[in-house]
Protein backbone atom coordinates (compact mmCIF):
# COMPACT_ATOMS: atom_id res chain seq x y z
CA UNK A 1 0.00 0.00 0.00
CA UNK A 2 1.40 3.55 -1.07
CA UNK A 3 1.92 6.07 1.55
CA UNK A 4 0.83 8.79 -0.09
CA UNK A 5 -1.65 11.44 1.10
CA UNK A 6 -4.11 14.18 0.17
CA UNK A 7 -6.19 16.09 1.70
CA UNK A 8 -8.98 17.84 1.14
CA UNK A 9 -10.53 14.51 -0.52
CA UNK A 10 -13.78 16.54 -1.69
CA UNK A 11 -13.95 20.42 -2.23
CA UNK A 12 -16.99 22.47 -2.83
CA UNK A 13 -15.89 26.33 -3.11
CA UNK A 14 -17.18 29.32 -4.49
CA UNK A 15 -15.53 30.92 -7.60
CA UNK A 16 -12.41 33.59 -6.87
CA UNK A 17 -11.66 31.47 -3.57
CA UNK A 18 -7.86 30.85 -2.67
CA UNK A 19 -7.35 26.96 -2.40
CA UNK A 20 -4.61 24.98 -1.64
CA UNK A 21 -5.01 20.91 -2.15
CA UNK A 22 -1.81 19.11 0.36
CA UNK A 23 -0.03 16.06 -1.20
CA UNK A 24 2.56 14.26 1.32
CA UNK A 25 4.64 11.20 0.85
CA UNK A 26 6.67 9.12 3.55
CA UNK A 27 8.49 7.08 1.22
CA UNK A 28 11.26 9.05 0.64
CA UNK A 29 10.64 9.84 -3.26
CA UNK A 30 12.54 12.81 -4.70
CA UNK A 31 10.10 12.83 -7.37
CA UNK A 32 6.56 13.97 -6.72
CA UNK A 33 3.94 14.86 -10.00
CA UNK A 34 0.20 16.85 -9.54
CA UNK A 35 -2.04 15.24 -12.19
CA UNK A 36 -5.35 16.06 -13.60
CA UNK A 37 -8.49 14.19 -14.74
CA UNK A 38 -11.98 14.81 -15.76
CA UNK A 39 -14.35 11.97 -15.73
CA UNK A 40 -13.67 9.08 -18.35
CA UNK A 41 -10.46 10.93 -19.57
CA UNK A 42 -7.10 10.45 -19.55
CA UNK A 43 -4.42 11.55 -16.89
CA UNK A 44 -2.47 15.01 -17.77
CA UNK A 45 0.51 15.96 -15.81
CA UNK A 46 -0.07 19.29 -14.72
CA UNK A 47 3.54 19.83 -12.33
CA UNK A 48 6.44 17.70 -11.37
CA UNK A 49 9.22 17.97 -8.90
CA UNK A 50 13.04 16.58 -9.05
CA UNK A 51 13.11 17.39 -5.36
CA UNK A 52 13.46 20.25 -3.08
CA UNK A 53 13.40 23.44 -4.66
CA UNK A 54 12.27 22.02 -7.60
CA UNK A 55 9.16 22.68 -9.64
CA UNK A 56 8.39 22.07 -13.48
CA UNK A 57 5.38 22.84 -15.37
CA UNK A 58 3.69 19.15 -17.36
CA UNK A 59 2.43 19.01 -20.44
CA UNK A 60 -1.23 20.31 -19.37
CA UNK A 61 -1.16 24.36 -19.00
CA UNK A 62 -2.88 25.12 -15.23
CA UNK A 63 -3.17 28.15 -13.82
CA UNK A 64 -2.14 26.34 -10.43
CA UNK A 65 1.41 26.81 -8.56
CA UNK A 66 2.80 24.20 -6.87
CA UNK A 67 5.96 24.39 -3.93
CA UNK A 68 8.48 21.83 -2.58
CA UNK A 69 10.14 23.41 0.32
CA UNK A 70 10.32 19.74 1.95
CA UNK A 71 11.04 16.16 0.41
CA UNK A 72 7.97 15.19 1.75
CA UNK A 73 5.53 17.96 0.81
CA UNK A 74 4.17 18.94 -2.76
CA UNK A 75 1.45 21.51 -2.15
CA UNK A 76 -0.81 22.64 -4.78
CA UNK A 77 -2.26 26.29 -5.13
CA UNK A 78 -4.91 27.44 -6.95
CA UNK A 79 -5.05 31.85 -6.45
CA UNK A 80 -8.89 32.54 -7.83
CA UNK A 81 -10.79 29.27 -8.16
CA UNK A 82 -13.08 29.29 -11.56
CA UNK A 83 -15.82 26.29 -12.67
CA UNK A 84 -13.31 25.61 -15.55
CA UNK A 85 -10.90 24.58 -12.45
CA UNK A 86 -13.49 21.54 -11.47
CA UNK A 87 -11.92 17.95 -11.81
CA UNK A 88 -10.18 15.76 -9.79
CA UNK A 89 -6.33 16.86 -8.79
CA UNK A 90 -3.88 13.18 -8.48
CA UNK A 91 -0.92 13.23 -6.63
CA UNK A 92 2.11 10.79 -7.46
CA UNK A 93 5.52 10.08 -6.21
CA UNK A 94 8.37 7.58 -7.57
CA UNK A 95 11.70 6.89 -6.82
CA UNK A 96 14.41 8.12 -9.79
CA UNK A 97 14.77 4.98 -11.69
CA UNK A 98 12.62 4.83 -15.12
CA UNK A 99 11.52 1.45 -14.33
CA UNK A 100 10.27 2.70 -10.65
CA UNK A 101 6.53 2.71 -10.06
CA UNK A 102 5.08 5.72 -9.46
CA UNK A 103 2.44 5.55 -6.42
CA UNK A 104 -0.85 8.05 -6.23
CA UNK A 105 -2.72 9.52 -3.84
CA UNK A 106 -6.44 8.78 -3.54
CA UNK A 107 -6.86 12.61 -5.06
CA UNK A 108 -8.82 15.66 -4.56
CA UNK A 109 -12.45 16.09 -6.02
CA UNK A 110 -12.81 19.85 -6.51
CA UNK A 111 -15.96 21.77 -7.77
CA UNK A 112 -15.92 25.23 -8.40
CA UNK A 113 -19.26 26.78 -8.42
CA UNK B 1 -2.69 10.70 -33.32
CA UNK B 2 -2.21 10.44 -29.12
CA UNK B 3 0.99 9.25 -28.05
CA UNK B 4 -0.84 6.12 -26.16
CA UNK B 5 -3.82 4.68 -27.78
CA UNK B 6 -6.60 2.26 -25.99
CA UNK B 7 -9.73 1.01 -27.22
CA UNK B 8 -11.78 2.57 -24.45
CA UNK B 9 -14.53 -0.53 -24.73
CA UNK B 10 -16.54 -1.15 -22.62
CA UNK B 11 -15.55 -4.71 -22.79
CA UNK B 12 -19.19 -7.03 -21.58
CA UNK B 13 -17.63 -10.52 -20.30
CA UNK B 14 -18.68 -12.98 -18.09
CA UNK B 15 -17.25 -14.47 -15.72
CA UNK B 16 -14.51 -17.16 -16.57
CA UNK B 17 -14.10 -15.54 -19.30
CA UNK B 18 -10.48 -14.45 -21.21
CA UNK B 19 -10.03 -10.88 -22.32
CA UNK B 20 -7.84 -9.36 -23.96
CA UNK B 21 -6.62 -5.69 -24.24
CA UNK B 22 -4.37 -3.69 -26.75
CA UNK B 23 -2.61 -0.29 -27.01
CA UNK B 24 -0.12 1.27 -28.78
CA UNK B 25 2.39 4.35 -28.57
CA UNK B 26 3.89 6.46 -30.39
CA UNK B 27 7.23 7.21 -28.79
CA UNK B 28 9.62 4.97 -30.30
CA UNK B 29 12.26 6.06 -27.55
CA UNK B 30 9.88 5.21 -24.46
CA UNK B 31 11.44 3.49 -21.45
CA UNK B 32 9.28 1.22 -20.13
CA UNK B 33 5.76 0.39 -19.95
CA UNK B 34 2.78 -0.26 -17.38
CA UNK B 35 -0.81 -1.34 -16.65
CA UNK B 36 -2.31 0.52 -14.21
CA UNK B 37 -5.99 -0.40 -13.02
CA UNK B 38 -8.37 2.59 -11.70
CA UNK B 39 -11.62 1.96 -9.94
CA UNK B 40 -14.41 4.45 -10.25
CA UNK B 41 -13.27 7.52 -9.12
CA UNK B 42 -10.20 5.69 -7.41
CA UNK B 43 -6.40 6.82 -7.92
CA UNK B 44 -4.45 4.75 -10.76
CA UNK B 45 -2.46 1.61 -8.85
CA UNK B 46 -0.23 -0.29 -10.66
CA UNK B 47 -0.87 -3.65 -12.69
CA UNK B 48 1.92 -4.93 -13.71
CA UNK B 49 5.03 -3.63 -15.59
CA UNK B 50 5.44 -5.18 -18.61
CA UNK B 51 8.83 -6.48 -20.11
CA UNK B 52 10.15 -7.10 -23.39
CA UNK B 53 10.50 -10.85 -22.36
CA UNK B 54 6.74 -10.71 -21.70
CA UNK B 55 5.32 -10.93 -18.04
CA UNK B 56 2.95 -12.93 -15.71
CA UNK B 57 1.25 -12.79 -12.73
CA UNK B 58 -1.38 -15.18 -11.92
CA UNK B 59 -4.18 -14.83 -14.35
CA UNK B 60 -2.84 -11.55 -15.94
CA UNK B 61 0.07 -11.83 -18.65
CA UNK B 62 1.47 -8.68 -20.03
CA UNK B 63 3.23 -8.70 -23.28
CA UNK B 64 5.33 -5.73 -25.30
CA UNK B 65 6.23 -5.80 -28.91
CA UNK B 66 8.89 -3.18 -29.37
CA UNK B 67 9.35 -3.00 -33.16
CA UNK B 68 5.20 -3.08 -33.89
CA UNK B 69 4.66 0.01 -30.59
CA UNK B 70 2.08 -2.33 -28.98
CA UNK B 71 1.28 -3.68 -25.48
CA UNK B 72 -0.99 -5.57 -24.46
CA UNK B 73 -2.54 -7.42 -21.24
CA UNK B 74 -4.48 -10.53 -20.63
CA UNK B 75 -6.59 -11.43 -18.19
CA UNK B 76 -7.95 -15.26 -17.64
CA UNK B 77 -10.93 -16.67 -15.58
CA UNK B 78 -12.14 -12.99 -14.82
CA UNK B 79 -13.39 -12.31 -11.67
CA UNK B 80 -16.50 -9.67 -11.07
CA UNK B 81 -13.56 -7.72 -8.82
CA UNK B 82 -11.49 -7.33 -12.36
CA UNK B 83 -14.27 -4.76 -13.77
CA UNK B 84 -12.49 -1.82 -13.71
CA UNK B 85 -10.65 0.76 -16.40
CA UNK B 86 -6.64 -0.80 -17.36
CA UNK B 87 -4.67 2.20 -18.21
CA UNK B 88 -1.87 1.68 -20.53
CA UNK B 89 0.95 3.60 -19.53
CA UNK B 90 4.34 4.89 -20.95
CA UNK B 91 7.21 6.26 -19.45
CA UNK B 92 8.92 8.38 -22.07
CA UNK B 93 12.12 8.56 -20.00
CA UNK B 94 12.74 10.82 -16.92
CA UNK B 95 9.57 9.63 -15.03
CA UNK B 96 7.27 11.21 -17.74
CA UNK B 97 4.56 9.13 -17.92
CA UNK B 98 2.06 9.29 -20.57
CA UNK B 99 -1.56 7.59 -20.27
CA UNK B 100 -4.00 6.04 -22.55
CA UNK B 101 -7.82 7.02 -21.71
CA UNK B 102 -8.11 3.57 -20.69
CA UNK B 103 -10.49 0.72 -21.40
CA UNK B 104 -13.24 -0.17 -19.33
CA UNK B 105 -13.67 -3.96 -18.02
CA UNK B 106 -17.39 -5.01 -16.70
CA UNK B 107 -17.52 -8.65 -15.85
CA UNK B 108 -20.72 -10.02 -15.09
CA UNK B 109 -22.39 -13.43 -13.34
Amino acid sequence: EADIYQTPRYLVIGTGKKITLECSQTMGHDKMYWYQQDPGMELHLIHYSYGVNSTEKGDLSSESTVSRIRTEHFPLTLESARPSHTSQYLCASSGWQDTDTQYFGPGTRLTVL
Amino acid sequence: RKEVEQDPGPFNVPEGATVAFNCTYSNSASQSFFWYRQDCRKEPKLLMSVYSSGNEDGRFTAQLNRASQYISLLIRDSKLSDSATYLCVVNEGFQKLVFGTGTRLLVSP
